[in-house]
C-alpha cells in the first residue's frame, strides 16, 4: 500500500485559503487519493478524494500533479471552524474485498481569528 | 438519514469487565469498519465486514477482542475481559462497496476507559 506523507502542522488566518500538502511518490495507477479531517472529539469526516483530475465539492478543492507523486488539499477560505487534523489517505489497490485504508498521522490544522 | 450510530458514547468500565460497543450502520451501506483510535498509535483498523461476513480481521490485536454482525444493520464489537490498555475511542464506520472512491461514513465513537 502506498504511504502518505504530511507536515504535522500548519497556521492559516480566518478568511484566507488554507492549502495542505501531501506526498503519495509511491502511489500505484488505481489508487485514488483521499481526504478525510477530523474535528476534536468527532470521528473522521470525508471531503473529498480523486484519482487524477482535480476535484472540487462544497468543502474543498483537491490538485493532483500531473505525476500523482503529490497533491493539495485547498479550503479556500478558510473558517475557524475548519480547525481539525487533515488526513490524506490512499486507497489500497481494490483487489477482491481488500478495501482498507491506510491512515496516518495528518496535518493538525490550526485556523486564527 | 440519521448517519452511523455507536453506542454508548461513553463506557467506564473495572479491569476484567466485559465491554460490548454497538454499531448501526447507514442504510444501504454494505460494509463496516471498527477502527480504534489512541495518542500513541492513531487510526487503526481493527475489523471490516462486507455483507456481514468479516473479511479481515487481521488488525484485531488478541483474542479478548470479538466483532460480530449478525445482520446488515446492527454490530458489536466485544472486549472480555478488559485492560487498562484497551482505553480508547473505537469508532464504526460504513460505506457502500460497489465501486471505487467512496468515502467512509464514521459515527461519533465510543469513548472506553477502563480502570
Amino acid at each position: 500500500d502506498a504511504k502518505t506523507t504530511q507536515p504535522p502542522s500548519m497556521d492559516c488566518a480566518e478568511g484566507r485559503a488554507a492549502n495542505l500538502p501531501c506526498n503519495h511518490s509511491t502511489i500505484s495507477g488505481n489508487e485514488y487519493v483521499y481526504w478525510y479531517r477530523q474535528i476534536h472529539s468527532q470521528g473522521p469526516q470525508y471531503i473529498i478524494h480523486g484519482l487524477k483530475n482535480n476535484e472540487t465539492n462544497e468543502m474543498a478543492s483537491l490538485i493532483i500533479t500531473e505525476d500523482r507523486k503529490s497533491s493539495t488539499l485547498i479550503l479556500p477560505h478558510a473558517t475557524l471552524r475548519d480547525t481539525a487534523v487533515y488526513y490524506c489517505i490512499v486507497r489500497s489497490s481494490n483487489a477482491g474485498n481488500n478495501r482498507k485504508l491506510i491512515w496516518g498521522l495528518g496535518t493538525s490544522l490550526a485556523v486564527n481569528p | 438519514d440519521a448517519g452511523v450510530i455507536q453506542s454508548p458514547r461513553h463506557e467506564v468500565t473495572e479491569m476484567g469487565q466485559e465491554v460490548t460497543l454497538r454499531c448501526k450502520p447507514i442504510s444501504g451501506h454494505n460494509s463496516l469498519f471498527w477502527y480504534r483510535q489512541t495518542m500513541m498509535r492513531g487510526l487503526e483498523l481493527l475489523i471490516y465486514f462486507n455483507n456481514n461476513v468479516p473479511i479481515d480481521d487481521s488488525g484485531m490485536p488478541e483474542d479478548r477482542f470479538s466483532a460480530k454482525m449478525p445482520n446488515a444493520s446492527f454490530s458489536t464489537l466485544k472486549i472480555q475481559p478488559s485492560e487498562p490498555r484497551d482505553s480508547a475511542v473505537y469508532f464504526c464506520a460504513s460505506n457502500q462497496q460497489m465501486g471505487q472512491g467512496v468515502g467512509y461514513t464514521f459515527g461519533s465513537g465510543t469513548r472506553l476507559t477502563v480502570v
